[in-house]
């Protein structure tokens, strides 16, 4: 079945720790995105790669690391996370620039 | 600028009536333009999208219309069910290569029995 997948799903936390959830697709999809959703604000990218080894900057990336040395993975880093990082995140992947994106189920942050 | 805005939630409707979700966009060019739903407790799934102006994208009973003229892409369906209420996301491309999508802010669509 073609999907995306992220883990973990829920992830509560501490100010400073640092965490990392993973996102993997199976659709060998060139572009990978990362988006915060927070109410009233819908979606925001955080993170893009267009392909292995080539990622960017979104439009709310302060705080956020990525990497993307597979084509399938795209973990997201939170080196030192803050409350403000409390958010529902999704990964989205799609085969080009210019196709529909396909989304993981989403992890709920918490960071206290 | 580009930005997408759509119509305030949440909606609130009986069962077998006509819904409508407003959605305009701001654009240089004529970006793809797609409805995403979010089921609760669950990602977003893409629902139609349409690709260039006049186009009409349709599923489940739900229908779109890229309208140039008025910068438009509302969301329709005849008659709703219980099992439509979601969140309703319009999006479009972004102008640049950068694999994004510009999402309006969501509207919550409940459906009662």
């Amino acid at each position: 079945e073609a999907q995306v997948t992220q883990n973990p799903r829920y992830l509560i936390t501490v100010t400073g720790k640092k965490l990392t959830v993973t996102c993997s697709q199976n659709m060998n999809h060139e572009y990978m995105s990362w988006y915060r959703q927070d109410p009233g604000l819908g979606l925001r990218q955080i993170y893009y790669s267009m392909n292995v080894e080539v990622t960017d900057k979104g439009d709310v990336p302060e705080g956020y690391k990525v990497s993307r040395k597979e084509k399938r993975n795209f973990p997201l880093i939170l080196e030192s996370p803050s409350p403000n990082q409390t958010s529902l995140y999704f990964c989205a992947s799609s085969l080009s620039n210019w196709n529909e994106q396909f989304f993981g189920p989403g992890t709920r942050l918490t960071v206290l | 600028g580009n930005s997408v805005t759509q119509m305030e939630g949440p909606v609130t409707l009986s069962e077998e009536a006509f819904l409508t979700i407003n959605c305009t966009y701001t654009a240089t060019g004529y970006p793809s333009l797609f409805w995403y739903v979010q089921y609760p407790g669950e990602g977003l799934q893409l629902l139609l999208k349409a690709t260039k102006a006049d186009d009409k994208g349709s599923n489940k009973g739900f229908e779109a219309t890229y309208r140039k003229e008025t910068t438009s892409f509302h969301l329709e369906k005849g008659s709703v069910q219980v099992s439509d209420s979601a969140v309703y996301f319009c999006a479009r491309h972004g102008s640049s290569n950068t694999g994004k999508l510009i999402f309006g802010q969501g509207t919550t669509l409940q459906v009662k029995p």
